[in-house]
C-alpha cells in the first residue's frame, strides 16, 4: 500500500487565488513528520513546511499552510495568493518514527501546479 | 543559510568513463543523502551517511560509489554506468533531529550517460 498518496497529477489555479493541494498518508506509527517540498523546472528541492504528528496546531510558513487532519490522515498544503513562480511540482513526504538515526523519506508521486494570469 | 552545493550541474559520460559527483554543505549538518530521480518521479533515496560512516545503502548496483570525506562533503563516484542511470542526481543534509528532521537538497546534477 501507499504510505503518501496524491491524486492529483496536475493543478490548475489563477495568479492570486488560493489552492489546495492534496495529501493523505499510511502509517501506524504515532511519531512522525510530514513535509512539503516544492520543485521547479530547475531542479532543486526547497523545503516548504513541516508538521509533527504531536502539533496541535496547523504549521504555517509564510503564504503556505499545512491543513492537518490527524484522524484523516491527510496533511493538505494551502497556499495563498498564488504567484507565477508557485508554478512547480509539489511533493507531500513523511518520515516515520522518532530514533536519531537519520531520517529516510517517502514522498508521494507528486502535484504538477500551474498558475495562469 | 540552509545551502547545499551540488558540482558539476550537468555531467555527460560514456559508458566506459569514471566520473564523480560532489556535493557539499556548511550547515553543521551530521547525515548527508543521494536521491535519484528520473523524470515525473519522486526522488528514490540511494545513500545514507551518519556521522561519516554509510548507514544506509538501498541496494544500489556497485557502479555507484559513494564516499564522505568528511562532515561537510559528499562524494559519489560513477564507473560503468548505463543509459538508464540518466537522470537528475540529488544530494541533501539534515541535522538528525528525529521525526522533525528537515532535509535540505541541492540544486542536483543532471546525469546523461550515453
Amino acid at each position: 500500500a501507499q504510505k503518501i498518496t496524491q491524486t492529483q497529477p496536475g493543478m490548475f489555479v489563477q495568479e492570486k487565488e488560493a489552492v489546495t493541494l492534496d495529501c493523505t498518508y499510511d502509517t501506524s506509527d504515532q511519531s512522525y513528520g510530514l513535509f512539503w517540498y516544492k520543485q521547479p523546472s530547475s531542479g532543486e528541492m526547497i523545503f516548504l513546511i513541516y508538521q509533527g504528528s504531536y502539533d496541535e496546531q496547523n504549521a504555517t510558513e509564510g503564504r503556505y499552510s499545512l491543513n492537518f487532519q490527524k484522524a484523516r490522515k491527510s496533511a493538505n498544503l494551502v497556499i495563498s495568493a498564488s504567484q507565477l513562480g508557485d508554478s512547480a511540482m509539489y511533493f507531500c513526504a513523511m518520515r516515520e518514527g522518532n530514533t536519531g538515526t537519520a531520517s529516510k523519506l517517502t514522498f508521494g508521486t507528486g502535484t504538477r501546479l500551474q498558475v495562469t494570469l | 543559510d540552509t545551502e547545499v552545493t551540488q558540482t558539476p550541474k550537468h555531467l555527460v559520460m560514456g559508458m566506459t568513463n569514471k566520473k564523480s559527483l560532489k556535493c557539499e554543505q556548511h550547515m553543521g549538518h551530521r547525515a548527508m543523502y543521494w536521491y535519484k530521480q528520473k523524470a515525473k518521479k519522486p526522488p528514490e533515496l540511494m545513500f545514507v551517511y551518519s556521522y561519516e560512516k554509510l548507514s544506509i545503502n538501498e541496494s544500489v548496483p556497485s557502479r555507484f560509489s559513494p564516499e564522505c570525506p568528511n562532515s561537510s562533503l559528499l562524494n559519489l563516484h560513477l564507473h560503468a554506468l548505463q543509459p538508464e542511470d540518466s537522470a537528475l542526481y540529488l544530494c541533501a543534509s539534515s541535522q538528525e533531529a528525529g521525526h522533525a528532521d528537515i532535509q535540505y537538497f541541492g540544486a542536483g546534477t543532471r546525469l546523461s550517460v550515453l
